[in-house]
């Protein structure tokens, strides 16, 4: 199974922050890496998929990359509804795994 | 309007069963892989099976094998969950995921509200 484990599992930051979230996988699972925001009490929502390609409707200051088996989620600049729980998850292979998650809070 | 609408969850006792239904509507269901993923309260994501368009391929996560069977109905449009034997730690949250694999896109693109499933004595 590949393990991803996503660091750190919670935040302090200010708005106008840029922040920085990391997700390793186990193996190599190319680029089939996905990010996820959660609002407490609602569904996660798909922000990022293949590593770095934008959903869309979703604000260009969310932004993906990939080094590796090592991924990062980067938000340029908090605004006051990106403080919330932020999941990446692999699609690579069965089992899909997600990374433990990061709060973001406000400092 | 693209929406997944689950239904079916509640308290249930250890060892007991439910079925959880998901409706779909705004998509061609049978062109889609679909998926649970459960989230207990206060933790984490967890996949919990997926089916293939037409069913030919399931899986699932290891806690969920022999006891939990995903299946879908195209005529309905529906996605389905049998779950029995079910234990404490089954306690979730538990949401319809449609999991597309198209468009260059291979993730959880459309979520339901989540149905609660309560497993106690």
């Amino acid at each position: 199974d590949v393990q991803m484990t996503q660091s750190p599992s919670s935040l302090s930051a200010s708005v106008g922050d840029r922040v920085t979230i990391t997700c390793r996988a186990s193996q190599n699972i190319h680029t089939y890496l996905n990010w996820y925001q959660q609002k407490p009490g609602k569904a996660p929502k798909l922000l990022i998929y293949g590593a770095s390609s934008l959903q869309s409707g979703v604000p260009s200051r969310f932004s993906g990359s990939r080094s590796g088996t090592e991924f990062t989620l980067t938000i340029s600049s908090l605004q006051p509804e990106d403080f919330t729980t932020y999941y990446c998850q692999q699609s690579s292979s069965t089992p899909l795994t997600f990374g433990g998650g990061t709060k973001v809070e406000i400092k | 309007e693209v929406q997944l609408v689950e239904s079916g969850g509640g308290l249930v006792q250890p060892g007991g069963s439910l079925r959880l239904s998901c409706a779909v509507s705004g998509f061609t269901f049978s062109n889609y892989w679909m998926s649970w993923v459960r989230q207990a309260p206060g933790k984490g994501l967890e996949w919990v099976a997926n089916i293939a368009q037409g069913g030919s391929e399931k899986y699932y996560v290891d806690s969920a094998k022999g006891r939990f069977t995903i299946s879908g109905d195209n005529a309905r449009n529906s996605l389905y969950l049998q779950m029995n034997s079910l234990r404490l730690e089954d306690t979730a949250v538990y949401y319809c995921v449609r999991d597309s694999r198209s468009g260059g896109i291979d993730a959880f693109d459309i979520w339901g509200q989540g149905t609660m499933v309560t497993v106690s004595s």
